[in-house]
């Protein structure tokens, strides 16, 4: 079974600070991506990660993937209240079945 | 990015009553979806695959005969929760797969069951 550790699970700042989440797993993946949720809706696809080592960039919102495809992160740069949600790590792995493997989720306030 | 429609969005029905959600991809085919259950603030289960022409793939301890999936054709598939009571309210959450990687959510269904 594999496993994605997403930490931390609840995260709440001011405006304007930075944060970094984390997802780690023993098992590598072929992809991984970011998904941020908002209360009642589904999740949207931020970034999808494939390279091991690879960084992408989305405006304030920086993803690393790292070299051994195991663990990835997500940077907020001068976090603002619009990024405000249920932040989701999820893995791809031909061994799973076409399933992801979903982190637990980060919950992140930014308050004005 | 692609689109996935998930609908609807709210339904509320009495004890007993079946409820049926439909999840379809609108410019693209899906060979895969997926169908989860979410508890607020928390992470999505898993709770099936619904593969096109072949019956559904559900994870331990999810009842088959409870959450019936039908997956018809390469755009549609549907989940009927069947006798639904209480407990089984929830938020639903179905997704699609574009080729091998990429995964897009529909919008979700919040289900409530009195």
């Amino acid at each position: 079974t594999q496993l994605l550790e997403q930490s931390p699970q609840f995260l709440s700042i001011q405006e304007g600070e930075n944060l970094t989440v984390y997802c780690n797993s023993s098992s590598v993946f072929s992809s991984l991506q970011w998904y941020r949720q908002e209360p009642g809706e589904g999740p949207v696809l931020l970034v999808t990660v494939v390279t091991g080592g690879e960084v992408k960039k989305l405006k304030r919102l920086t993803f690393q993937f790292g070299d051994a495809r195991k663990d990835s992160s997500l940077h907020i740069t001068a976090a603002q209240p619009g990024d405000t949600g249920l932040y989701l790590c999820a893995g791809r792995s031909e061994t799973n079945a076409g399933k992801s493997t979903f982190g637990d989720g980060t919950t992140l306030t930014v308050k004005p | 990015g692609a689109v996935v429609s998930q609908h609807p969005s709210r339904v509320i029905c009495k004890s007993g009553t079946s409820v049926k959600i439909e999840c379809r991809s609108l410019d693209f085919q899906a060979t895969t979806m997926f169908w989860y259950r979410q508890f607020p603030k928390q992470s999505l289960m898993l709770m099936a695959t619904s593969n096109e022409g072949s019956k559904a793939t559900y994870e331990q301890g999810v009842e088959k005969d409870k959450f019936l999936i039908n997956h018809a054709s390469l755009t549609l598939s549907t989940l009927t929760v069947t006798s639904a009571h209480p407990e089984d309210s929830s938020f639903y959450i179905c997704s699609a797969l574009q080729g091998n990687e990429k995964l897009f959510f529909g919008s979700g269904t919040q289900l409530s069951v009195l």
